[in-house]
């Protein structure tokens, strides 16, 4: 059975820091695993997919790095800006988009 | 392009009682998803449909929760009877099929607070 944890539960940074969340998940046989940021009160906005057979993709100041032999992956945010507080989740998927199995995510908050 | 929609935004019930959620997922999406996010946790998925069979309801407590897509469009997820534990929030989620990468979209999600 798939497990996706992650690393820390909850992060504060001042504005400007660049910084590291961790995902980590048991099972390497995935399809794909996504990453997504979740405000209070809000639904779920995607952030940014990784194929398994892709090493990394980037948007904007967002870059995600997959690792799936070791099972893990990070999402790096650079110049961080109190707007990127959030909760972070990650997320891997099998193939058909099915075992779709989150992480329990990051509490990151920036300040200014 | 519009959205996934779900309605309510928010529901407070009485234990016992029954409650129905709707999503509607992005026009051309034929996979959907239903999942329960319980406070401080990550969604868990109860339900998956590929347009109107489904795909896994392993995690969906069936005695009490049902979930339908009859025409491969829209949703709706049932509780009946509703227990205090059920209080989360219930996202819906859709994605294109084959060729895509399944790259998941979430609606707002529906609140629902057991009394």
């Amino acid at each position: 059975k798939q497990e996706v944890t992650q690393i820390p539960a909850a992060l504060s940074v001042p504005e400007g820091e660049n910084l590291v969340l961790n995902c980590s998940f048991t099972d390497s046989a995935i399809y794909n695993l996504q990453w997504f940021r979740q405000d209070p009160g809000k639904g779920l906005t995607s952030l940014l997919l990784i194929q398994s057979s892709q090493r990394e993709q980037t948007s904007g100041r967002l870059n995600a790095s997959l690792d799936k032999s070791s099972g893990r992956s990070t999402l790096y945010i650079a110049a961080s800006q109190p707007g990127d507080s959030a909760t972070y989740l990650c997320a891997v998927g099998g193939p058909y988009g099915q075992n779709f199995v989150f992480g329990p995510g990051t509490r990151l908050s920036v300040l200014p | 392009e519009a959205g996934v929609a779900q309605s309510p935004r928010y529901k407070i019930i009485e234990k016992r009682q029954s409650v129905a959620f709707w999503c509607n997922p992005i026009s051309g999406h034929a996979t959907l998803y239903w999942y329960q996010q319980i406070l401080g946790q990550g969604p868990k998925l109860l339900i998956q449909f590929q347009n109107n069979g489904v795909v896994d309801d392993s995690q969906l407590p069936k005695d009490r929760f049902s979930a339908e897509r009859l025409k491969g469009v829209d949703s709706t997820l049932k509780i009946q009877p509703a227990k205090l534990e059920d209080s989360a929030v219930y996202l819906c989620a859709s994605s294109l099929l084959a060729g895509s990468s399944y790259e998941q979209y979430f609606g707002p999600g529906t609140r629902l607070t057991v009394t």
